[in-house]
């Protein structure tokens, strides 16, 4: 089955910078890859998405990538604000048809602290 | 709009019970998945649900089931709980399969 791989654990930055979490991923037949902003008390919440047949996306401060050819795709949040301090997942899966059809599978999460 | 909403919002259990959580998805999303998160983890996928038909299943014992009703909410339920269920369960609709799903809050289940 598929494997998501998520780094860093933790990412601490000021306010203002850039911060860059990464996942990897097993199943070259995965297509859609979301990432989820968890705050505590709550659940996932959706905050951008990037299908196989894009190589990149943006909306306002939050950017997605995807290198097929490596199975990695990257979250990229421009100018951090303290809001921004959550648990960040992504997550996998595979569109196509099958037994695993809109699974998603989550990688274990970046706790990410934006300091004032 | 209302979003996906779960209930109860926590419960505590005792190890052998029976607990069954319930789900309401967004006002036109026919698909329903259900989740299990674990402190420290990423949610792990138990069920999907389309049209009130089971689509998929995770590696999860047959403790667990589930089921969709004609107005598309779903409930979970899990036999002879274990300390080790204790856990968030979320809940996530989509109009259908495959993208956009949005996650409830979840239930915070408590095994004693």
């Amino acid at each position: 089955g598929e494997n998501v791989e998520q780094h860093p654990s933790t990412l601490s930055v000021q306010e203002g910078d850039s911060a860059v979490i990464k996942c990897t991923y097993s199943d070259s037949a995965s297509n859609y890859f979301p990432w989820y902003k968890q705050e505590l008390g709550k659940g996932p919440q959706l905050i951008i998405d990037i299908r196989s047949n894009v190589g990149e996306k943006k909306d306002q401060r939050i950017a997605v990538t995807l290198n097929k050819t490596a199975k990695h795709f990257s979250l990229h949040i421009t100018e951090t604000q303290p809001e921004d301090s959550a648990v960040y997942f992504c997550a996998a899966s595979n569109n196509a048809g099958g037994t695993s059809y809109g699974k998603l599978t989550f990688g274990q999460g970046t706790i990410l602290t934006v300091h004032p | 709009d209302a979003g996906v909403t779960q209930s109860p919002t926590h419960l505590i259990k005792t190890r052998g019970q029976q607990v069954t959580l319930r789900c309401s998805p967004i006002s036109g999303h026919k698909s329903v998945s259900w989740y299990q998160q674990v402190l420290g983890q990423g949610p792990q996928f138990i069920f999907q649900y389309y049209e009130k038909e089971e689509r998929g299943r995770g590696n999860f014992p047959d403790r667990f089931s589930a089921r969709q009703f004609p107005n598309y909410s779903s409930e979970l339920n899990v036999n002879a709980l274990l300390l080790g269920d204790s856990a968030l369960y979320l809940c996530a609709s989509s109009v259908r399969p495959g993208y956009g799903y949005t996650f409830g809050s979840g239930t915070r289940l408590t095994v004693v």
